[in-house]
């Protein structure tokens, strides 16, 4: 079955940073577009951007530019999203979804999310 | 940037019954339009891309249509299961944008 897995819920500190991870379980990311997308709690989908997995290309959502940064590792078909210094407004469940395949601009399929949770 | 509205926000009904969604474009997406369904403590799951094409494995009572900036989403007769959230995203132009979300829920 076609997986994408990431990785478990963190608790972090404002100020901390953080890097959480989107891996492809009998699911090749090579050619494949990597979506993010918040939710936070009780509210909607908020798109953050994309990657490309095979050069790091990468498309930011305005809203997350410089708060953000997307990054992969072909080696280990896995995707990152990464915060250097965190906020208590950070706390949501994120989710890394393809994108683009069948050259739509969709998401399908999905990970199951990373609950990050923020608090002094 | 391209705004979603999704209307009503939480819409009644009957099981059994038919559901009507609806999402409106600030500008035409042309048919770059596609539905996702959201189960409490559950991953979106994609049921229509493209404004009418089912996804794989979504029921048939599950149909999108509209193009440019009117879209609908319509649940043919409702099941325990889906009342449930549902949002649209916009995929023709940057940024991506996703409506707000409509909570169907048991009349």
């Amino acid at each position: 079955e076609v997986q994408l897995v990431q990785s478990g819920a963190e608790v972090k500190k404002p100020g901390e940073s953080l890097k959480i991870s989107c891996r492809g379980s009998a699911y090749s990311f090579t050619n494949h577009w990597i979506g993010w997308v918040r939710q936070m709690p009780g509210k909607g989908l908020e798109w953050m951007g994309i990657i490309y997995f095979d050069d790091s290309d990468t498309k930011y959502s305005p809203s997350f530019q410089g708060q953000v940064t997307f990054s992969a590792d072909r080696s280990i078909n896995t995707a990152y999203l990464q915060w250097s210094s965190l906020k208590a407004s950070d706390t949501a469940i994120y989710y890394c979804a393809a994108w683009g395949t069948e050259g739509g601009g969709w998401f399908d399929p999905w990970g199951q999310g990373t609950l990050v949770t923020v608090s002094s | 940037e391209i705004v979603m509205t999704q209307s009503p926000v939480t819409l009644s009904v009957s099981p059994g019954e038919r559901a009507t969604l609806s999402c409106r474009a600030s500008q035409s997406v042309s048919s770059n339009l596609a539905w996702y369904q959201q189960k409490p403590g559950q991953t979106p799951r994609l049921l229509i891309y493209g404004a009418s094409t089912r996804a794989t494995g979504i029921p048939a009572r599950f149909s999108g249509s509209g193009s440019g900036t009117e879209f609908t989403l319509t649940i043919g007769s409702l099941q325990s299961e889906d009342f449930v959230i549902y949002y649209c995203q916009q995929y023709n132009d940057w940024p991506l944008t996703f409506g707000g979300g409509t909570k169907v829920q048991i009349k």
